[in-house]
């Protein structure tokens, strides 16, 4: 049982458009998301996060939207950059009810954004 | 800074040898994490510690075995491979549990079980 889905395995965009990658989540009890950007021979690094209390949080070019009642998050990227091309998985805990512990992070599959320059 | 250190980088086992993976912080995090990561799949949690001698089991932890002698070290025990181990291990840390708290992973094992 997939909780957490990134339906789509890959995407691709135009150097300087915006990217919008998305994930879907089953779960009412997650309530803080993250995204985290994997280069190849890498492990995943943070990229941003959204509490369930909001339904934006911005980071310079990166934007997560958080719709609740939906059960959907994206991450919007604009300006697209070469540098962005990676992969993208898409997290999420159920922080209050895990005792206050944002351990058992449950993660989607993934997106392979390619940016084209 | 290093941050967190995994060793080794790769790794090929025969159906039934055993292995540590290594995984190292140097933040002082007292939190630590094993994760693997199957091929076109998300990352899933084997164990995790939140402190020295304190450690749990997650999601997947058949097969596998963990200790925290030390807030800096966190070593993955596999007794008896098996093909089905073979994945990619990635080890994470993070300082505390708040909401806003984020992981830092190091750069991951890539196993083989033949």
């Amino acid at each position: 049982d997939q909780q957490v889905k990134q339906n789509s395995p890959s995407l691709s965009v135009q150097e300087g458009r915006i990217s919008i990658l998305n994930c879907d989540y089953t779960n009412s009890m997650f309530d803080y998301f993250l995204w985290y950007k994997k280069y190849p021979a890498e492990g995943p690094t943070f990229l941003i996060s959204i509490s369930s209390i909001k339904d934006k949080n911005e980071d310079g070019r990166f934007t997560v939207f958080l719709n609740k009642s939906a059960k959907h998050l994206s991450l919007h990227i604009v300006p697209s950059q070469p540098g962005d091309s990676a992969v993208y998985f898409c997290a999420a805990s159920a922080y209050r009810y895990s005792g206050g512990s944002n351990y058992k992070l449950t993660f989607g599959k993934g997106t392979l954004l390619t940016v084209n320059p | 800074n290093a941050g967190v250190t995994q060793t080794p980088k790769f790794r090929i086992l025969k159906i039934g040898q055993s292995m540590t993976l290594q995984c190292a912080q140097d933040m002082n995090h007292n939190y630590m994490y094993w994760y693997r990561q199957d091929p076109g799949m998300g990352l899933k949690l084997i164990y995790y510690s939140v402190g020295a001698g304190i450690t749990d089991k997650g999601e997947v932890p058949n097969g596998y075995n963990v200790s925290r002698s030390t807030t800096e070290d966190f070593p993955l025990r596999l007794e008896l491979a098996a093909p089905s181990q073979t994945s990619v291990y990635f080890c994470a840390s993070s300082y505390d549990r708040s909401t806003n708290e984020k992981l830092f992973f190091g750069s991951g094992t890539q196993l083989s079980v033949l």
